[in-house]
């Protein structure tokens, strides 16, 4: 069975400051992708950042990267420059070849001007 | 891009009567389709994988009778809620993935059903 975890609830930060969310996941695929979804109020998912799990290299979108580290199942969000338009709720996800995504529970940014 | 078209985005409807949802893939075609549930301030909840040209695969707990899905063409796929409660009352969103390789799922802008 898959699994996503998002730990964070609620993150804040300061406007042009850098934060850091949370995502570990658990599965026994070996052909599989992670992403970072943002979910503005308009309730839209907007597809952030992906990585390939077999891939070393970490994902980068311009100011969005990820800290990818396969062996402790750990894929965070680094957001520099926050802006006041990066507020929403992000969501990692997970999926196989299989093609079901499964989604953690979101954390809310918070991004304080 | 790829473009997922959903439509109602708002619909209210009384008790007992029935709300079909259409989803669109509109510049390519989508063998499998998702649909997800989402209650306010939550994650999204995995309801179904609509395949096109068979039956739709349900999660566990998600009742099939309630909600029919039908996937009749590469772009196309319905929900249809049937017997709507004040308790289906929510926000559903459906995805699809443009079968090209890794690529990533691509949402609708979701539909709020509010069942009085």
């Amino acid at each position: 069975a898959q699994t996503v975890t998002q730990s964070q609830p609620e993150m804040s930060v300061q406007e042009a400051e850098t934060v850091t969310l949370s995502c570990t996941y658990d599965t026994s695929e070996s052909d599989y992708y992670l992403f970072w979804y943002k979910q503005p109020p308009s309730r839209q998912m907007i597809l952030v950042i992906r990585q390939e799990a077999y891939k070393q290299q970490n994902a980068t979108e311009n100011r969005f990267s990820v800290n990818f580290q396969k062996a402790a199942k750990s894929f965070s969000l680094k957001i520099s420059d926050s802006q006041l338009g990066d507020a929403a709720m992000y969501f990692c996800a997970g999926g196989s070849g299989t093609y079901k995504y499964i989604f953690g529970t979101g954390t809310r940014l918070k991004v304080l001007a | 891009g790829a473009v997922v078209s959903q439509h109602p985005s708002r619909v209210i409807c009384k008790s007992g009567t029935s709300v079909k949802i259409e989803c669109r893939s509109l510049d390519f075609q989508a063998t499998t389709m998702f649909w997800y549930r989402q209650f306010p301030k939550k994650s999204l909840m995995l309801m179904a994988t609509s395949n096109e040209g068979s039956k739709a695969t349900y999660e566990q707990g998600v009742e099939k009778d309630k909600f029919l899905i039908n996937h009749a063409s590469l772009t196309l796929s319905t929900l249809t809620v049937t017997s709507a409660h004040p308790e289906d009352s929510s926000f559903y969103i459906c995805s699809a993935r443009d079968p090209g390789g890794n690529s990533p799922l691509h949402f609708g802008n979701g539909t709020r059903l509010t069942v009085t």
